[in-house]
């Protein structure tokens, strides 16, 4: 079972660079979201999509842009990489709902990305 | 909004020995609860959640947490630690969206 998946699993980048973190799933989930994990602050929303054409802002967007064209894709853009990005990010999946009521987050095995 | 605090970034117990992880949230409507575990270079793997019902919820690998509104609390423990257990934690909580807490690192030592 696939589950979600993340591409790439490590990437190097250097200042003022763009690139695209992609994440798709399997389940036929209409929640997706992004965060990001860095040390001794836990994992923070950075966007989420309640289903396809739908985006909004988490906790720390600035920098990234979303979108959501079908219900398995939901790529994360770095239009201007900046060290302060240089971090793990996780994608994340949830059958209902804004992941709230509806429980569980299934997540991907993240994405590393340093920014020089 | 909703927030958690995990009291404690590392904790470090003998195998054999109570785990005892804490976790404290905020929330204006009630919340969801979870606790997640994260190994080395994975995805975070969900180990219980609290919804509505019974305060003390089980989880995999044995471990457990009990919700107690009085004290806005979710504190995870397992009776007796095995080394396999050394990984990170983390406690999320929800009402519209998850927020996790800072996480903690789990420590098992022979």
């Amino acid at each position: 079972n696939a589950g979600v998946t993340q591409t790439p699993k490590f990437q190097v980048l250097k200042t003022g660079q763009s690139m695209t973190l992609q994440c798709a799933q399997d389940m036929n989930h209409e929640y997706m979201s992004w965060y990001r994990q860095d040390p001794g602050m836990g994992l923070r929303l950075i966007h989420y999509s309640v289903g396809a054409g739908i985006t909004d802002q988490g906790e720390v967007p600035n920098g990234y842009n979303v979108s959501r064209s079908t219900t398995e894709d939901f790529p994360l853009r770095l239009l201007s990489a900046a060290p302060s990005q240089t971090s793990v990010y996780f994608c994340a999946s949830s059958p209902l709902g804004r992941g709230s009521k509806s429980g569980e987050l299934f997540f991907g095995e993240g994405s590393r990305l340093t920014v020089l | 909004a909703q927030s958690v605090t995990q009291l404690g970034s590392h904790v470090s117990v003998s195998e054999g020995a109570l785990v005892l992880l804490r976790c404290n949230y905020s929330s204006s409507v009630p919340p969801y609860l979870f606790w997640y575990v994260q190994y080395p270079n994975q995805g975070l793997q969900l180990l219980l959640k609290y919804t509505t019902g019974a305060t003390l919820v089980k989880g995999i690998n044995g471990f457990e947490a009990e919700f107690k509104k009085s004290e806005t609390s979710f504190h995870l423990t397992k009776p007796s630690a095995h080394m396999s257990d050394a990984a990170e934690y983390f406690c999320a909580v929800t009402s519209l969206d998850m927020r996790f807490g800072a996480g903690t690192r789990l420590t098992v030592k022979p």
